[in-house]
């Protein structure tokens, strides 16, 4: 079965910084591109990031280019994602979610998320 | 980026009868749009992909048309179980995104 699971949500200050991890079993992590996406009740869900099977290639959307960066570990079947600069609009439900297809790198649907994990940034 | 719009917000059905749900994307994403669900406290679960294709699992009730910038998702049958929020999303186009979703509740 797969599973994801996301960890490290806390409460953090504006300009502070988090790291996420997501922890996959169930299936070859280490074949398959991975995705955060964030949701808020404002915004709905938007996607963040993406980082290829082999953590060669990685993108961001424009909001959090600079400031996040996605890493995984395939030794031990993680994903992350660094959190910079944290602004007030990146409070959010983080979710990971993995690409349906192997070796694909974007393009693709997402055939299983985790159940996130939330990061508010507030004073 | 291409905008994915969600027709109703909500939709009230009673259990046993027919949901039809509509997306709409800005610019065409031809099949490349797929639909699933949300429950509080879950996981985002995986219903369509390209468009009309049923993920592993999922019931015969459910069925996705469309192509280009017009979708439907059609429940046949409204289980008790299937009362959420329903999402469309492209993978056509970069970014990704996702439509604002459509509520299913009980009439």
């Amino acid at each position: 079965e797969v599973q994801l699971v996301e960890s490290g949500g806390v409460v953090v200050q504006p300009g502070g910084s988090l790291r996420l991890s997501c922890a996959a079993s169930g299936f070859t992590f280490n074949d398959y591109t991975m995705h955060w996406v964030r949701q808020t009740p404002q915004k709905g869900l938007k996607w963040v990031s993406i980082i290829s099977w082999d953590g060669d290639t990685t993108s961001y959307a424009d909001s959090v280019k600079g400031r996040f960066i996605i890493s995984r570990d395939n030794t031990k079947n993680s994903l992350f994602l660094e959190m910079k600069s944290l602004k007030t609009e990146d409070t959010a439900l983080y979710f990971c979610a993995k690409e349906a297809t192997v070796h694909t790198y974007g393009y693709h649907w997402f055939d299983y998320w985790g159940q996130g994990t939330l990061v508010t940034v507030s004073s | 980026e291409i905008v994915m719009t969600q027709s109703p917000a909500t939709l009230s059905v009673s259990p046993g009868e027919r949901a039809t749900l509509s997306c709409r994307a800005s610019q065409s994403v031809f099949t490349n749009l797929a639909w699933f669900l949300q429950k509080p406290g879950q996981a985002p679960r995986l219903l369509i992909y390209g468009a009309s294709t049923r993920a592993t699992g999922v019931p015969a009730r459910f069925s996705g048309s469309g192509s280009g910038t017009e979708f439907t998702l059609t429940i046949s049958s409204l289980q008790s179980e299937d009362f959420a929020i329903y999402y469309c999303q492209q993978y056509d186009n970069w970014p990704l995104t996702f439509g604002q979703g459509t509520r299913l509740e009980i009439k």
